[in-house]
């Protein structure tokens, strides 16, 4: 298994550009989640999803775009880039719970760190 | 009020110190609640796992829940340089909520 694996990992916007996060898992995981963390900080959560065909606003949704359309993946879609967007992008999956699981670990992939100028 | 506060540090401790990390949260029907370590430029790991209110030991590691007090910590006994990194707690809401938010983390440096 490759876990979960996300591209590019680095790239570098020009302010009004737009791209795409890729994220792909091949765990059969149900859930996952987009998150952001600039320097020195704390992961923020943008978008989550329990399952195919279903998407959720996280903490800070402004800005970006996903969609769910397989359980394998989860695309992160920035639309007219700010530099208020520049920072490194997580995406992490997780199981769904198991009967007495209440696990909440989440599988992380590498990051994507993206700058805006 | 953030949902998720932690001490940002950083915290430093001699080696072979206990290292002690708190973190407070806000949803009081919250049931889960995760500690991650994440060195830095790498993605986060999870390193230990708490549901119930008391003490949770794996190894050197011991979680604290108390959610009368809504209060989460992390206890790293014997500290060794190679824990010197950012702690992130993290909480799941209760209910039908699958959000899982994160504090701002705490940098931890162990001192050789």
């Amino acid at each position: 298994n490759a876990g979960v694996t996300q591209t590019p990992k680095f790239r570098i916007l020009k302010i009004g550009q737009s791209m795409t996060l890729q994220c792909a898992q091949d765990m059969n995981h149900n859930y996952m989640y987009w998150y952001r963390q600039d320097p020195g900080m704390g992961l923020k959560l943008i978008y989550y999803s329990v399952g195919a065909g279903i998407t959720d606003k996280g903490e800070v949704p402004n800005g970006y775009n996903v969609s769910r359309s397989t359980t394998e993946d989860f695309p992160l879609r920035l639309e007219l880039a700010a530099p208020s967007q520049t920072s490194v992008y997580f995406c992490a999956s997780r199981p769904p719970h198991g009967r007495g699981d209440n696990t909440g670990e989440l599988f992380f992939g590498e990051g994507s760190r993206l700058t805006v100028l | 009020q953030k949902e998720v506060e932690q001490n940002s540090g950083p915290l430093s401790v001699p080696e072979g110190a206990i290292a002690s990390l708190n973190c407070t949260y806000s949803d009081r029907v919250s049931q889960s609640f995760f500690w991650y370590r994440q060195y830095s430029g790498k993605s986060p790991e999870l390193i230990m796992s708490i549901y119930s209110n008391g003490d949770k030991e794996d190894g050197r590691f011991t979680a604290q829940l108390n959610k009368a007090s809504q209060y989460v910590s992390l206890l790293i006994r014997d500290s060794q340089p190679s824990d010197s990194a950012t702690y992130l707690c993290a909480v799941k809401g209760g209910g039908a909520t699958n959000k899982l938010i994160f504090g701002t983390g705490t940098l931890l440096a162990v001192q050789p």
